[in-house]
C-alpha cells in the first residue's frame, strides 16, 4: 500500500518555467510534510517542509501548497534553473508509538533545459 | 551537514556473505533510520531506532537486522546477502520534537551483491 502518491514520474521544463509536482496521502495522522531534493550520487537533502495547519509556505523560489481537505500538497519551483535538475521526493511523517516515521513518494525526476 | 557518516561508501560482496553497514552521527540525536533506494520504488524504510537498544522494523525489514549500542552508531547487517539486496542504502537521523522534527540523510552506501 503506497501511503504517499507522487506525480508526475518525470517532468521536463524550459529555464524560467514553473514545474509543479503533486503528492496525495490518505493517512490523516501525518503531521509533517517535507520535500527532498536529490542530485545523482548524493543523499536526499531537505528542501522545504510544511505542517498541515498552514496552506502555503515559501522559501526562496520554492513554494509548498497544502490542501488539508483534499489531502494533497504540491511543490512549485518559480523561475526554474538548469541547476534545479534533480529528483524530488515528497514525504509525510507521523508519530507511531515512541517513534517518528517518514514515508516517501516514489520521486519525480525534473529536467530544466537551458 | 547533519554530521552523518556512512561506511563503507561502496562495497561489492558475494551472495551468501554477511555485510554490515555503519552509520555514525555526531549530533547525539535520538532517532536514526536505515532506508534503501531502488529505481521505481523511491526510499523505503528498513529499520529505525528511537534510542539506544530501541529498534523496530520498517516496511522492508526481511533479511536485515540492526543494532544500536551507542547513541552515535546505528549498524545495519545483511545476515546473508542476496542479489535483491543490491541497492543504495541511506542512513538518516531525526532531530525530533522540539527541534523541528527534521530528518536528515547521509551520503549513502552503494552495495552490490554478485
Amino acid at each position: 500500500q503506497q501511503q504517499v502518491k507522487q506525480s508526475p514520474q518525470s517532468l521536463i521544463v524550459q529555464k524560467g518555467g514553473i514545474p509543479i509536482i503533486n503528492c496525495a496521502y490518505e493517512n490523516t495522522a501525518f503531521d509533517y510534510f517535507p520535500w527532498y531534493q536529490q542530485f545523482p550520487g548524493k543523499g536526499p537533502a531537505l528542501l522545504i517542509a510544511i505542517r498541515p495547519d498552514v496552506s502555503e509556505k515559501k522559501e526562496g523560489r520554492f513554494t509548498i501548497s497544502f490542501n488539508k481537505s483534499a489531502k494533497q500538497f504540491s511543490l512549485h519551483i518559480m523561475d526554474s534553473q538548469p541547476g534545479d535538475s534533480a529528483t524530488y521526493f515528497c514525504a509525510a511523517k507521523r508519530r507511531q508509538g515512541g517513534s517518528e516515521k517518514l514515508v516517501f513518494g516514489k520521486g519525480t525526476k525534473l529536467t530544466v533545459n537551458p | 551537514d547533519a554530521g552523518i557518516t556512512q561506511s563503507p561508501r561502496h562495497k561489492v560482496t558475494e551472495t551468501g556473505t554477511p555485510v554490515t553497514l555503519r552509520c555514525h552521527q555526531t549530533e547525539n540525536h535520538r532517532y536514526m533510520y536505515w532506508y534503501r533506494q531502488d529505481p521505481g520504488h523511491g526510499l523505503r524504510l528498513i529499520h529505525y531506532s528511537y534510542g539506544v537498544k530501541d529498534t523496530d522494523k520498517g516496511e522492508v525489514s526481511d533479511g536485515y537486522s540492526v543494532s544500536r549500542s551507542k547513541t552515535e552508531d546505528f549498524l545495519l547487517t545483511l545476515e546473508s546477502a542476496t542479489s535483491s539486496q543490491t541497492s543504495v542504502y541511506f542512513c538518516a537521523i531525526g532531530t525530533g520534537v522540539p527541534a523541528g522534527n527534521t530528518i536528515y540523510f547521509g551520503e549513502g552506501s552503494w552495495l552490490t551483491v554478485v
